[in-house]
């Protein structure tokens, strides 16, 4: 099984370009969740879908917006991407219905904002 | 807000032996989830192991175990006859009960280093 399959692995932008970052898995779960991974920091919550048809905003939006696209996809995009935003970005899922089932994770993409 | 507190940046442990990392949380909740996830150089998050906090007893995981203190809010991990592929960074995690969030909050990391 792939599991959480994010794309691309790594990337490289400058200051205003825009990308959107892609995640699929592939386990039929219901809930999706986007993070971002700093320097000495742990993982925290950027946005996260419970359901298919909705999103809802984490601990760090801003700058970001995303897409449940259906039940697999959830994307996350960057309008204008700016140096704050280099990070490295985790997709997650869970199946969202037994509170004790773990989240499942990407392997993440790691960005560079230039 | 819930919070999870990792105070040792950085451990090291000789190979085969025992070492503790240190977690604790902070909750107004009586029911949640923690867990440890390890980030190998590789970068994934793989789940180590989980406690329930209605359960009493401690969780394990063949090398892996916890120390669970829900009174004093203390969630350690435990890993025994340490091994070079346990190199790694070491983040607890806390999780809500119920809901359709259960997003998780994560501790700042343990970077774990092991010497032959």
């Amino acid at each position: 099984n792939a599991g959480v399959t994010q794309t691309p692995k790594f990337q490289v932008l400058k200051t205003g370009q825009s990308m959107t970052l892609q995640c699929a898995q592939d386990m039929n779960h219901n809930s999706m969740y986007w993070y971002r991974q700093d320097p000495g920091m742990g993982l925290r919550l950027i946005y996260y879908s419970a359901s298919e048809g909705t999103t809802d905003k984490g601990e760090v939006p801003n700058g970001y917006n995303v897409s449940r696209l259906n039940k697999r996809e959830f994307s996350l995009r960057l309008e204008s991407a700016a140096p704050s935003q280099t990070s490295v970005y985790f997709c997650a899922s869970r199946r969202g219905l037994i509170s004790n089932q773990p989240q499942h994770f990407g392997d993440g993409t790691r960005l560079s904002i230039l | 807000a819930q919070t999870v507190t990792q105070s040792q940046p950085e451990m090291s442990v000789q190979e085969a032996e025992t070492v503790t990392l240190s977690c604790t949380y902070d909750t107004s909740e009586s029911d949640y989830y923690l867990f440890w996830y390890k980030q190998p150089p590789s970068r994934q998050m793989i789940l180590v192991i989980r406690q329930e906090a209605y359960k009493q007893q401690n969780a394990t995981e063949n090398r892996f175990s916890v120390n669970f203190q829900k009174a004093a809010k203390s969630f350690s991990l435990k890993i025994s006859d340490s091994q070079l592929g346990d190199a790694a960074m070491y983040f607890c995690a806390y999780r809500s009960p119920g809901g359709s969030q259960g997003n998780l909050i994560f501790g700042k990391g343990t970077k774990l280093s092991v010497k032959p």
